[in-house]
């Protein structure tokens, strides 16, 4: 079963306006931590942002904040202020703590395009 | 800090050949782990190494294997190379592996075979 889903199409974004990319995940581990990352057409992975499921305050870095809704599995990324460098793919992902695992489960991504 | 390191960037090979890429982690971090994006699978998890021990192992045939260095370096290897090995392969590491670490990822090598 799939356990983080973006199923947003390609978005394209004005410069210098918000954009959200929505994430909901599925897990019965109750400690869990959520990351996003971005990754231009170089390739690199970047990471943004990061959030524990026992935070209890939304995680935030800089223009990059994330929308922790826990009853829903819902981790949505805010994008503030659109720059011509956000244009990427971002990608959702989860880990487990149960079992000592170390794998982070990746959504399929998001695609942004940050026009002028 | 130097970031991760992946070499060699981009590799070339024909089927049935086999590849290793290397991986060399932000310093003092001990955990590596290495994942496949292909634009069909997407990220797929292949392992993570801890200490010079495979600590976790994602569903991938036994042609891909691993193995980390004492200074924590780790190297990938794949056998018997097919067509559908062709990807992005990356490289993170963490301090320790916990849950709430971030990984953090080299550039990539970009394998494709022929």
């Amino acid at each position: 079963a799939q356990k983080i889903t973006q199923t947003q199409p390609g978005m394209f974004v004005q410069e210098k306006e918000a954009v959200t990319l929505d994430c909901t995940y599925d897990t019965s581990d109750p400690s869990y931590g959520l990351f996003w990352y971005k990754q231009p057409s170089s390739g690199e992975m970047i990471f943004l942002i990061y959030q524990g499921s026992y935070d209890q305050q939304n995680a935030t870095e800089g223009r990059y904040s994330l929308n922790f809704q826990k009853a829903r599995k819902s981790a949505n990324l805010v994008i503030s202020a659109s720059q011509l460098g956000d244009s990427a793919m971002y990608f959702c992902a989860m880990r487990e703590s149960w079992g000592g695992n170390n794998r982070l489960a990746f959504g399929k991504g998001n695609q942004v395009v940050v026009i002028p | 800090k130097a970031g991760v390191t992946q070499t060699p960037r981009y590799l070339i090979k024909t089927r049935g050949q086999q590849v290793t890429l290397s991986c060399s982690p932000i310093s003092g971090h001990r955990s590596v782990s290495w994942y496949q994006q292909t634009p069909g699978q997407g990220l797929q998890f292949l392992f993570e190494y801890f200490s010079e021990t495979q600590r976790n192992k994602g569903n991938f045939p036994g042609r891909f294997s691993g193995r980390q260095f004492s200074n924590s370096r780790s190297e990938m290897n794949v056998s018997t190379l097919e067509l559908g090995d062709s990807a992005l392969y990356l490289c993170a590491s963490s301090p320790s592996g916990g849950a709430s670490e971030t990984q953090y990822f080299g550039p990539g090598t970009r394998l494709l075979v022929l």
